[in-house]
């Protein structure tokens, strides 16, 4: 079974301020890598998805996220971030093949202020 | 962009009673669905995979029995939880593949339960 970890459970920034947030998941063979996030109030919405390919993906509101295999992380990066994006970011993977089964981390509650 | 909604968004009920959760695709059709449970502070977890005319497929260790699922359309999917006890109090959320991009999901904003 796949197992998925967040290390940052609480993160503040100032605006403008860079952002990363660490996922580590561990898994026997390949998976599909995801962030998504979940802003105040709403639902969890896709941030960005790694199937294969370029390592380096974007992914919407100018998130990005490098997947490095050898250190099984996808880890989410963001050069400056907004008080918008004050949210809570979940990382999860599903095996390749597997149906679209998420397993999801436990979150990171990001706080960005003004 | 597609919409997931549940309903309701949060019941309470007493203990021993069974609780309907609905999941509705609201402009698109989903012949999947999954159902997560949110505990406080705590990641989803995948509980099972909702399969328009077919069983569901149950993750380890959740009750087939306990949490029943019914995908009776391509719209619809329903999560019944059966003699409710107070640990069954959580956070359920469920979940549709968009057609568009299978492994793009859209969930739903949830369903707070609390068993008295």
């Amino acid at each position: 079974a796949q197992s998925v970890s967040q290390h940052n459970h609480h993160v503040i920034l100032s605006e403008a301020a860079s952002l990363e947030l660490g996922c580590n998941y561990s898994y026997g063979g390949t998976v599909n890598l995801f962030w998504y996030v979940q802003y105040p109030g709403q639902h969890l919405q896709l941030l960005l998805k790694y199937f294969s390919g370029d390592p380096l993906v974007k992914g919407i509101k100018g998130f990005e996220a490098e997947f490095i295999k050898s250190k099984f992380s996808f880890n989410l990066r963001k050069p400056s971030v907004q008080w918008s994006d004050t949210a809570e970011y979940f990382c999860a993977v599903s095996p390749t093949g597997g149906g679209n089964k998420l397993t999801f981390g436990t979150g990171t509650q990001l706080k960005v202020e003004l | 962009g597609a919409v997931v909604s549940q309903h309701p968004s949060r019941v309470i009920c007493k203990s021993g009673t069974s609780v309907k959760i609905e999941c509705r695709s609201l402009d698109f059709q989903a012949t999947t669905m999954f159902w997560y449970r949110q505990f406080p502070k705590q990641s989803l977890m995948l509980m099972a995979t909702s399969n328009e005319g077919s069983k569901a497929t149950y993750e380890q260790g959740v009750e087939k029995d306990k949490f029943l699922i019914n995908h009776a359309s391509l719209t619809l999917s329903t999560l019944t939880v059966t003699s409710a006890h107070p640990e069954d109090s959580s956070f359920y959320i469920c979940s549709a593949p968009s057609n568009r991009d299978y492994y793009e999901q859209y969930f739903g904003p949830g369903t707070r339960l609390t068993v008295t």
